[in-house]
């Protein structure tokens, strides 16, 4: 079946503009994730759903950022006044979310690169 | 807060030796482990996990992982490596104690396998 699909693959702004980042997860999964990943360094977790509301935003790097899910599906995160150092790549995955969810596998995206000039 | 290192940057392996990409973890409870490779320009793919039971877990392409307590690690391992198999490799935990569900990642270690 279709994975976890990330839009766009390639994003280059210009410092101070607004960029929104979209992901579509897998059909079914409840649960959904976003990560950053910088350049030679492994993944930072930014904010986690569970349905349409967001139980674990508490790595959000500041209030430039957020992210919204509709309909317990597609996902966007959203960065405002980008600047040089959110340059990276944004990953997504989702999860079945069931009960006891700490067993549950994440399936990535392939990920969006920004690069913020 | 649980963590995890992979202490080498690059592991080289020539094709057909055995193939070892290590990892240890810090958590406050029992660990829940996995295993990730990234292939360029891709998102990350699931290889293995480690939830309870036996120490020795199986996954995808014919590897493999150990999960020791006692030396909080849990070493990725292929018998015999192929080319094909190098990759960016993150070792990743989640430590139900805190009650959330996001993975604590190390920062990669990139294989090489020559050929």
């Amino acid at each position: 079946g279709a994975g976890v699909s990330q839009s766009p693959s390639n994003k280059v702004t210009e410092k101070g503009k607004d960029v929104e980042l979209r992901c579509d997860p897998i059909s079914g999964h409840t649960a959904l994730y976003w990560y950053r990943q910088r350049l030679g360094q492994g993944l930072e977790f930014l904010i986690y759903f569970q349905g349409n509301s967001a139980p674990d935003k508490s790595g959000l790097p500041s209030d430039r950022f957020s992210a919204e899910r509709t309909g317990e599906s597609v996902s966007t995160l959203t960065i405002q006044r980008t600047q040089q150092e959110d340059s990276a790549v944004y990953l997504c995955a989702s999860g079945l979310g069931t009960s006891g969810g700490a067993e549950e596998t994440q399936y990535f995206g392939p990920g969006t690169r920004l690069l913020v000039l | 807060a649980q963590s995890v290192a992979q202490p080498e940057d690059q592991v080289n392996v020539a094709e057909g030796n055995p193939l070892t990409v290590k990892c240890t973890y810090s958590v406050s409870g029992n660990p829940y482990l996995f295993w990730y490779v990234q292939y360029p320009n891709r998102g990350l793919q699931f290889l293995l996990k480690y939830i309870t039971g036996d120490n020795l877990v199986k996954g995808s392409y014919g590897f493999e992982a150990e999960f020791n307590k006692s030396q909080t690690s849990f070493h990725l391992k292929k018998p015999s490596a192929l080319v094909s198999d190098s990759a960016l490799y993150f070792c990743a935990v989640r430590d139900p104690f805190y009650g959330n569900n996001r993975l604590a990642f190390g920062k990669g270690n990139q294989v090489v396998v020559i050929p």
